[in-house]
């Protein structure tokens, strides 16, 4: 079954340093792989995905993830941390060879500290 | 840039009422979803649309529930006989072609069930 974990609640960061957050997954085919970021009484907004190719991706806002083939990893990252960064973070994945939902991971709440 | 719109953005029922969400997708996409968010819980996936019918349903989208696409435009969640336990933030998405993998969220509708 697929599955996706995203092992910290929350991470916290200074303003100006680099950020990560965390994601593995696990799928029985090649995954689809995907940022979304939900600000306060909004909905999901794409940031960035996997499907193929370069394992460096980026994406809006200049984050950007890297793809980890032996490590069954997507780690959202971004060089330089903006206090506006602040949101929850979700990856989520799909399994090319199946369906077509989307599994979602529990969520990481990122705090730029100014 | 064109938006998956959702109304209305809360909705209050009283257990046993029916409901109905609605959407509005981004105009030339094919696929649509909805999804649902339990507070403090994970996205969950609920159900997959495609050339006007449902293409993948989770367990948890039972004979309660039901999707349509009524015109060209509009595409509704129709909650039966609503219980407690309905109460959560639902989302629409919808995604392009075959050749388009990310899904686009309209920004949820709060039902909350008394």
């Amino acid at each position: 079954a697929q599955s996706v974990a995203q092992p910290e609640d929350q991470v916290n960061v200074a303003e100006g340093n680099p950020l990560t957050v965390k994601c593995t997954y696990s799928v029985s085919g090649n995954p689809y792989l995907f940022w979304y970021v939900q600000y306060p009484n909004r909905g999901l907004q794409f940031l960035l995905k996997y499907i193929t190719g370069d394992n460096l991706v980026k994406g809006s806002y200049g984050f950007e993830a890297e793809f980890n083939k032996s490590q069954t990893s997507f780690h959202l990252k971004k060089p330089s941390a903006l206090v506006s960064d602040s949101a929850l973070y979700f990856c989520a994945v799909r399994d090319s060879n199946r369906d077509d939902k989307i599994i979602f991971g529990k969520g990481t709440r990122l705090h730029i500290l100014p | 840039e064109p938006e998956v719109t959702q109304t209305p953005s809360h909705q209050v029922t009283q257990m046993g009422q029916e409901v109905i969400l609605r959407c509005v997708p981004i105009s030339n996409h094919l696929y649509f979803y909805w999804y649902r968010q339990i507070l403090g819980q994970k996205v969950e996936f609920l159900v997959s649309f495609y050339n006007n019918e449902i293409s993948e349903k989770s367990e948890i989208f039972d004979d309660q529930f039901s999707v349509e696409r009524p015109d060209g435009s509009n595409f509704t969640l129709k909650i039966r006989s609503t219980k407690l336990e309905d109460s959560a933030m639902y989302f629409c998405a919808s995604r392009g072609d075959r050749g388009s993998y990310e899904q686009y969220f309209g920004p949820g509708t709060r039902l909350t069930v008394t």
